[in-house]
């Protein structure tokens, strides 16, 4: 079985602050797929990014950037700088194999709030 | 602009009554899937499309009926046996169906009991 679990229900800082939020993972599978998506209170998500399991290099976007530790199965995402806009539920996701096929399970989110 | 399109964005349902929520994409897109989403929770996979006129349960399909008769459009049907249906309904689309590929997703449709 796979599972993908976000320890941090609910994170607040300042603006300007940088904070990072976890993504611990697990899965059989050795050709697996990390993503991470914002959902604003809007409800629509957001997709922000996508890992493949070979690929462990860290990648930044701006003031995000994800670091990605096969070793410690983690997909972490800092933002650096945070804005009121950043407010949101950030969801982390693992597609991999369960059985035949490829499945996309999702953490239960990380709840950000930017303050002014 | 292409995208993904839901409708309604609010539903509400009385006891015993069938509802159907739209999901039309025009990004050309053979997979097709719906999640529902509870407070504080993640998604769960309903059904999935991966081609017209086939489609698979996921893991929470009981009270659920979908249907695939043309690319763009996959509607979710909750039955009256789904006897708690409140909750965030999001429909989304990804290229290929293998899992490989990112899935994007629409606005969503809040469905509510009266």
């Amino acid at each position: 079985a796979q599972k993908v679990t976000q320890a941090q229900t609910e994170i607040s800082v300042v603006e300007k602050e940088d904070v990072t939020l976890d993504c611990v993972y697990e899965t059989r599978d050795t050709t697996y797929y990390l993503f991470w998506y914002k959902q604003p209170p809007s409800g629509e998500l957001v997709f922000l990014i996508r890992r493949n399991s070979f690929d462990e290099q860290n990648e930044i976007s701006g003031r995000y950037s994800w670091n990605f530790q096969k070793s410690t199965s983690s997909f972490n995402f800092t933002i650096t700088a945070s804005q009121v806009v950043d407010s949101a539920v950030y969801f982390c996701a693992l597609s991999a194999r369960a059985g035949s096929a490829r499945q996309l399970t999702f953490g239960s989110g990380t709840q950000l709030t930017v303050l002014p | 602009d292409g995208g993904i399109t839901q409708s309604p964005k609010y539903l509400f349902r009385k006891e015993g009554q069938n509802v159907t929520l739209s999901c039309e994409q025009n990004l050309n897109h053979d997979a097709m899937y719906w999640y529902r989403q509870d407070p504080g929770q993640g998604l769960r996979l309903i059904y999935y499309s991966q081609i017209v006129n086939d489609f698979q349960k996921g893991d929470i399909a009981e009270g659920y009926s979908v249907s695939r008769e043309k690319k763009e459009s996959f509607p979710l049907t909750v039955t009256s046996a789904q006897k708690n249906p409140t909750a965030f309904y999001l429909c989304a689309s990804s290229d290929t169906g293998t899992g490989k590929e990112t899935q994007y997703f629409g606005p969503g449709t809040r469905l509510l009991v009266l």
